[in-house]
């Protein structure tokens, strides 16, 4: 597609339940992020997958936290036995990698999680 | 530790005006500084300014780095209800660890 794709776009679950979110980033970028924003914060670093390498994990708040990504494209951020502090809005961007660092980042619309 | 400071964090301003939003940032490696605009869920691209004292221009929007100070500006002039949003800023950083540091925002209000 043209841009980054992220789904579901608004997911309500329960206290203790598991949630899948995914995110489809721009074909050809090796870069992804997932972001958390929680209601008028800013955005927090999640976790960074570029190209084959290890993920750099070091945002993610929890060990109820994870994420995948397969055959460097799509990725799913997994969260188990869900919290009502895990409600927030969560962002993936994708961008092109050069040798030289990242370039700019392009956003989803993101997934609006709510924890009930 | 690295960090991106923004001021202010919330402004109210009315059709017309002139704002300037600040941001200031210790980046290790640091590369560049990126203004991104986010008005619901998505953060849009604004500006990516690499090289010190050269101004970049959208519109009413421009934009400014100075890396010996370490800061930027964002100039919003003859504002207007559609530029209301959260307005970030980002540092960028020269290798393949987490790359970016975002600040908290300026929230931007315009008032017909």
């Amino acid at each position: 597609g043209a841009g980054v794709s992220q789904s579901p776009s608004n997911k309500v679950t329960e206290k203790g339940k598991d949630v899948e979110l995914r995110c489809d980033p721009i074909s050809g970028h090796t870069a992804l992020y997932w972001y958390r924003q929680s209601l008028g914060q800013g955005l927090e670093f999640l976790i960074y997958f570029q190209g084959n390498s290890a993920p750099d994990k070091s945002g993610l708040p929890s060990d109820r936290f994870s994420a995948e990504r397969t055959g460097g494209s799509v990725s799913t951020l997994t969260i188990q036995r869900t919290q009502q502090e895990d409600s927030a809005v969560y962002l993936c961007a994708s961008s092109i990698t050069g040798t030289s660092g990242s370039y700019e980042q392009y956003f989803g619309p993101g997934t609006r999680l709510t924890v009930t | 530790e690295d960090k991106v400071v923004q001021s202010p964090l919330s402004l109210v301003v009315h059709e017309g005006d002139t704002v300037t939003l600040n941001c200031s940032y210790e980046v290790t490696n640091f590369r560049s500084l990126l203004w991104y605009k986010q008005e619901k869920k998505a953060p849009t691209f604004l500006f990516m300014l690499t090289s010190s004292g050269i101004e970049k221009k959208s519109g009413r929007l421009s934009s400014i780095l100075d890396k010996k100070e370490l800061f930027s500006i964002l100039n919003i002039t003859a504002t207007q209800t559609g530029d209301s949003a959260i307005y970030l800023c980002a540092g960028a950083r020269d290798n393949y660890g987490q790359n970016f540091v975002f600040g908290p925002g300026t929230r931007l209000s315009v008032l017909p």
